[in-house]
């Protein structure tokens, strides 16, 4: 199974809609970080948000916002009035313990590439 | 500071060249990951380490790879012998330690012919 699941491999929105994107995660842990990560055509990845699983306040950040939902193992990405700049990948990682060692084991599921035509 | 520095930015080489990568981490960061991104497969983690010592190096494709982080400032991916199939972008990142987020470098596009 997968540790980081973003079923939805490509969207495409017309400019000014909304969009959310999703992000469903697996984990033992009871300490464990979300994160979303933005790569745009340019290729460098961007860290956008990161989130503790003790905090599940949603957080907005102007058009940006996220919901974490443990109940749901969910932490899904909205961008509201979608732009032609947001057009990207995204991607959501895990990060959580490995072995006793404390040590950090990140996975990233496999992005969402994003279009936004104008 | 000045993010994380990758080099060289693109690599261009024959088949059974020896290819090596370079990654300077951010400063003060304790973990570097190297990645490799591919439109078929993704983004996958190749290897990490703590305070320069491997922790993980279960995605390393096979025994043609090698890193190795020889202080806190420097790591190098190498590929003896590449192959067309090696050819992809390779990340590294680093970050301050496992609640933190991965600080990404530029990439390296590496082509083998």
């Amino acid at each position: 199974a997968q540790k980081v699941t973003q079923a939805q491999t490509e969207i495409s929105v017309v400019e000014k809609e909304d969009v959310t994107l999703d992000c469903v995660y697996e984990t033992r842990d009871t300490t464990y970080y979300l994160f979303w990560y933005k790569q745009p055509p340019s290729g460098e990845l961007v860290f956008l948000i990161r989130r503790n699983s003790f905090d599940e306040q949603n957080e907005i950040s102007g058009r940006y916002s996220w919901n974490f939902q443990k109940s749901t193992s969910s932490f899904n990405f909205t961008i509201t009035a979608s732009q032609v700049v947001d057009s990207a990948v995204y991607f959501c990682a895990l990060s959580e313990s490995y072995n006793s060692g404390g040590y950090q084991k990140v996975t990233f599921g496999i992005g969402t590439k994003l279009q936004v035509i104008p | 500071d000045a993010g994380v520095i990758q080099s060289p930015r693109h690599e261009v080489t024959e088949m059974g060249q020896e290819v090596t990568l370079r990654c300077k981490p951010i400063s003060g960061h304790d973990y570097l990951f190297w990645y490799r991104q591919t439109m078929m497969r993704g983004l996958e983690l190749l290897i990490y380490f703590n305070n320069n010592v491997p922790i993980d190096d279960s995605g390393m494709p096979e025994d043609r790879f090698s890193a190795k982080m020889p202080n806190a400032s420097f790591s190098t991916l190498k590929i003896q012998p590449s192959e067309p199939r090696d050819s992809a972008v390779y990340f590294c990142a680093s970050s301050r330690d496992r609640a933190n987020e991965q600080y990404f470098g530029p990439g390296t596009r590496l082509t083998v012919t």
